[in-house]
């Protein structure tokens, strides 16, 4: 079946660093690549959506500048958090889809911010 | 962004048993998924509906698209410790739009 892989599972860093988030379709082509984040019990609230070679379409209150989304290739979307703070503090997830099918996920990364 | 009514929100059940779980929007919609997801893992898709009045089952699992395009249930029969998580509906909207909105989720626990 459908494979996203996440990179990495777990990261913890210090205020004041940029995250680097890496998904990958790893057996198909995704046409587009979604960003998701969630909060401790709660559900999957969708950040941003990227088409391979666009701009990311953002959700209301999700900052651009704040969750930079690259979709350089088919088989690669990396999203990254600059200049994290302690609420940046998250379980980010990627999904991709191809076709219509319905998205697949990664296995989510931990982001722990000092 | 929109939240699907998921209900119940949390279930704790004997092995064995039969659990049933839906949802409902205000909205229409085209597609119904749903995922279970594991503690500190992204959601894995267990059954996808295309169609209104749609039944599709798989394994233990049984899911319906609901006739009013509103609605979805998930059934799970004879439940087993590893039918442990939490459950999210998801509907979208057009075959156009990529937009999954959520449910907010049923947490299963089983009790052996």
């Amino acid at each position: 079946g459908a494979v996203v892989s996440q990179h990495p599972s777990w990261v913890i860093c210090k205020s004041g660093t940029s995250v680097k988030i890496e998904c990958r379709s790893l057996d198909f082509q995704a046409t587009t690549m979604f960003w998701y984040r969630q909060f401790p019990k709660q559900s999957l609230m969708l950040m941003a959506t990227s088409n391979e070679g666009s701009k990311a379409t953002y959700e209301q209150g999700v900052e651009k500048d704040k969750f930079l989304i690259n979709h350089a290739s088919l088989t690669l979307s990396t999203l990254t958090v600059t200049s994290a703070h302690p609420e940046d503090s998250s379980f980010y997830i990627c999904s991709a889809e191809s076709g219509g099918q319905p998205q697949h996920f990664g296995d989510g990364t931990r982001l722990s911010i000092l | 962004g929109q939240q699907l009514n998921q209900s119940p929100q949390s279930m704790f059940i004997q092995e064995g048993e039969d659990v049933s779980m839906n949802c409902t929007s205000s909205s229409i919609f085209n597609t119904w998924l749903w995922y279970k997801q594991d503690p500190g893992e992204g959601p894995v898709l267990l059954i996808a509906l295309y169609k209104a009045g749609e039944l599709t089952s798989n394994g233990r699992l049984t899911a319906q698209f609901g006739i009013t395009r509103k609605d979805s249930f998930l059934n799970i029969s004879a439940s087993i410790p590893s039918d442990v998580g939490i459950y999210f509906c998801a509907g979208r909207r057009t075959t156009g739009a990529n937009n999954l909105f959520f449910g907010t989720g049923t947490r299963l626990t089983v009790i052996p």
